[in-house]
């Protein structure tokens, strides 16, 4: 069956490290990844998109990879602060879909200062 | 401020009930999708179109209805509500027809309570 699996557990980091969150995808081929961020009572907010040729992208204290060999995408968050902390999900667009996004269940980041 | 706007903000109903929900998209987008939200499901595509046609569909209920008017505005049906349908239902719009993968932005949402 098709899943898309985010780390269910939520991430404690220290204030000034690097925040790594995990997407793993099943039965999909996606065209694109791409990640958002949302906060509680909130409407997700977009953040980087990755497409399927592309290894890496970056964006600020953000990166993203894509590994389509290990169905895979890694979300990094470089000098975390507090201001970061958020549920972090991603989502894929499955081809010939229109804008069709399959969201996994989000990952709830905290930074401690 | 997303510039996708939703009303209304909050909405209780009663089982058996049946709704309209309302979103206007940013000025210039010609795609609306519809998404639920509940604890348990997670972030789940519902619909979407684009300029006023629909473009692709999710697991969307036969109870649930959406259309897409001639001022890109949007409108979600959901009739004889259930328990389960209590959620926060979001909109987000964007520029293309899909699956190029420009950006969604989303609304602030409806949260839809059935009592």
């Amino acid at each position: 069956s098709q899943k898309i699996e985010q780390n269910s557990e939520a991430l404690n980091i220290q204030e000034g490290k690097t925040a790594t969150l995990t997407c793993n995808y099943t039965n999909y081929s996606p065209a694109y990844l791409q990640w958002y961020r949302q906060d509680p009572g909130r409407g997700p907010v977009f953040l980087l998109l990755i497409r399927e040729n592309e290894k890496e992208k970056r964006k600020e204290r953000l990166k993203v990879t894509f590994d389509t060999t290990l169905k895979q995408s890694l979300f990094h968050i470089t000098a975390s602060q507090p201001a970061d902390s958020a549920t972090y999900l991603c989502a894929l667009a499955p081809y010939n879909q229109g804008g069709k996004l399959i969201f996994g269940q989000g990952t709830e980041l905290s930074v401690k200062p | 401020d997303s510039g996708v706007t939703q009303t209304p903000k909050h909405l209780i109903t009663a089982t058996g009930q049946r709704v309209t929900l309302r979103c206007s998209p940013r000025s210039g987008d010609l795609s609306v999708y519809w998404y639920q939200q509940s604890l348990d499901q997670g972030l789940q595509f519902l619909i979407h179109y684009y300029n006023g046609e629909e473009r692709a569909k999710g697991n969307i209920l036969e109870r649930f209805s959406a259309q897409q008017f001639p001022d890109l505005h949007s409108e979600l049906n959901l009739s004889s509500l259930e328990l389960g349908d209590s959620a926060l239902y979001f909109c987000a719009s964007s520029v293309d027809s899909g699956g190029t993968g420009n950006e969604q932005f989303f609304g602030p949402g409806t949260r839809l309570t059935v009592l």
